[in-house]
């Protein structure tokens, strides 16, 4: 069955690092385009970045863009998000998700990750 | 930034029927892009209630049903149960510079 699992979370200073990782199984990884949406406690689901299935192409939301850095590694079925120059708005559960083949919507999510910003 | 708009709370007793609405804009769902639905029960990660308007994945109950017209769209719980309590949220691609996909600001769902 389909996996997602979330590592890399921890409580970091403002203007500090991260690197938010999520390891899939369950399904063939560089056939999928996958994403990171966020949600900062109590708060909705605020979408953050994506990239393609060949990691052609990415997209980020405003919010981070310049700051966060999506990447992923087929061989390791792993997917990544760079997080620099954290704020304290950047704190929440970030989740892995993937997209299905064909149309833009995320049909299997992960249990998330928290990033806590915080001095 | 939520560009989806849904009303922040809905109720009813156990059996009936809720709707919950999304409505958009030109850029997304008046742009023709399809609106999925996302269950959030409390403590637990998102999951996939609908799909491409009004699909439902396997296992989910028919007593959800979605619709989707012009700029908005609507969830509507039939025969509503305490397992339905939870957060609900849409999503749409939206085709403005700021970003590709967007949620709704999300609605609690609450079996009186």
């Amino acid at each position: 069955q389909v996996q997602l699992v979330e590592s890399g979370g921890g409580l970091v200073k403002p203007g500090g690092s991260l690197r938010l990782s999520c390891e899939a199984s369950g399904f063939t990884f560089s056939d999928y385009y996958m994403s990171w949406i966020r949600q900062a406690p109590g708060k909705g689901l605020e979408w953050v970045s994506y990239i393609s299935d060949d990691a052609a192409y990415t997209d980020y939301a405003d919010s981070v863009k310049g700051r966060f850095t999506i990447s992923r590694d087929d061989a390791k079925n792993s997917l990544y998000l760079q997080l620099n120059n954290l704020r304290a708005e950047d704190t929440a559960v970030y989740y892995c998700a993937r997209r299905d083949r064909t149309f833009d919507y995320f049909d299997y999510w992960g249990r998330g990750t928290l990033v806590a910003v915080s001095s | 930034q939520s560009v989806l708009t849904q009303p922040p709370s809905v109720s009813g007793a156990p059996g009936q029927r809720v709707i919950i609405s999304c409505i958009g804009s030109s850029s997304n769902i008046g742009a023709g892009y399809e609106v999925h639905w996302y269950q959030q029960l409390p403590g637990s990660a998102p999951k996939l209630l609908i799909y491409i308007n009004s699909n439902r994945p396997s296992g989910v109950p028919d007593r959800f049903s979605g619709s989707r017209s012009g700029t908005s769209a609507s969830l509507a719980i039939s025969g509503l149960q305490a397992e339905d309590e939870a957060d609900y949220y849409c999503q749409s691609y939206d085709n403005s510079l700021s970003g590709s996909y967007v949620f709704g600001t999300g609605t609690k769902v609450t079996v009186l």
